[in-house]
């Protein structure tokens, strides 16, 4: 099983730069999330889903946009990358069920310069 | 936002040498989850802990829930240089599902 997939696993962009970070799951969960990590700060949520066309913001989403046309993908953008924006970005997916168990793609490293 | 903090930041022991972490929180949760990260990877669930004084064993490694359920340890016997790995805990913070992390613990067991 592929499981959530990620692309792509490295980018450099300069600052100004828009791109797009893709993530797919063929798990058929409806909740999918991204997220990104610093160094001593674990993760941080920057936007989710709960279902096709729906979209809300987590912790961190400033500079970030989402949608969700499909269960399966969820892209994030960056309309205008800042160096403050690199990270390493990973996307998640979950089953709407009690436990909450979710299952992570192996993650974009992104360098703003 | 209700912070998890895990202790310590950093661990380096010797193949053999037992362990424990620790996630701390000031307010009291329904559920935690424990997750181990490799170099390069996403993380991945290894246990989900829900009630108060709960204990689970995954081989080598045993999870502990507080009887208050503001806290959870993670203790591993005899550690391998396979267990080396950012080890996170999570915690549900809100009704849409979202997760909040600690910050971690990095361990690394030397052979």
């Amino acid at each position: 099983n592929a499981g959530v997939t990620q692309t792509p696993k490295f980018q450099v962009l300069k600052t100004g730069q828009s791109m797009t970070l893709q993530c797919a799951q063929d798990m058929n969960h409806e909740y999918m999330s991204w997220y990104r990590q610093d160094p001593g700060m674990g993760l941080r949520l920057i936007h989710y889903s709960v279902g096709a066309g729906i979209t809300d913001q987590g912790e961190v989403p400033n500079g970030y946009n989402v949608s969700r046309s499909t269960t399966e993908d969820f892209p994030l953008r960056l309309l205008s990358a800042a160096p403050s924006q690199t990270s390493v970005y990973f996307c998640a997916s979950s089953y709407i069920g009690a436990l909450n168990i979710q299952y992570f793609g192996a993650g974009t490293r992104l360098s703003v310069l | 936002t209700q912070l998890l903090e895990q202790s310590p930041q950093f661990l380096s022991i010797q193949e053999g040498e037992n362990l424990t972490v620790y996630c701390n929180s000031s307010s009291v949760f329904s559920s935690l989850q424990w997750y181990r990260q490799e170099p390069g990877e996403g993380p991945v669930l290894l246990v989900t802990v829900v009630t108060g004084g709960e204990v689970k064993k995954l081989k080598r490694l045993t999870f502990q829930f507080g009887d208050a359920r503001k806290d959870s340890s993670l203790h591993i016997t005899a550690a391998q240089p396979g267990d080396t790995g950012l080890y996170l805990c999570a915690r549900d913070s809100g009704s849409a599902r979202q997760l909040t992390f600690g910050s971690g613990t990095q361990l690394t067991v030397l052979p």
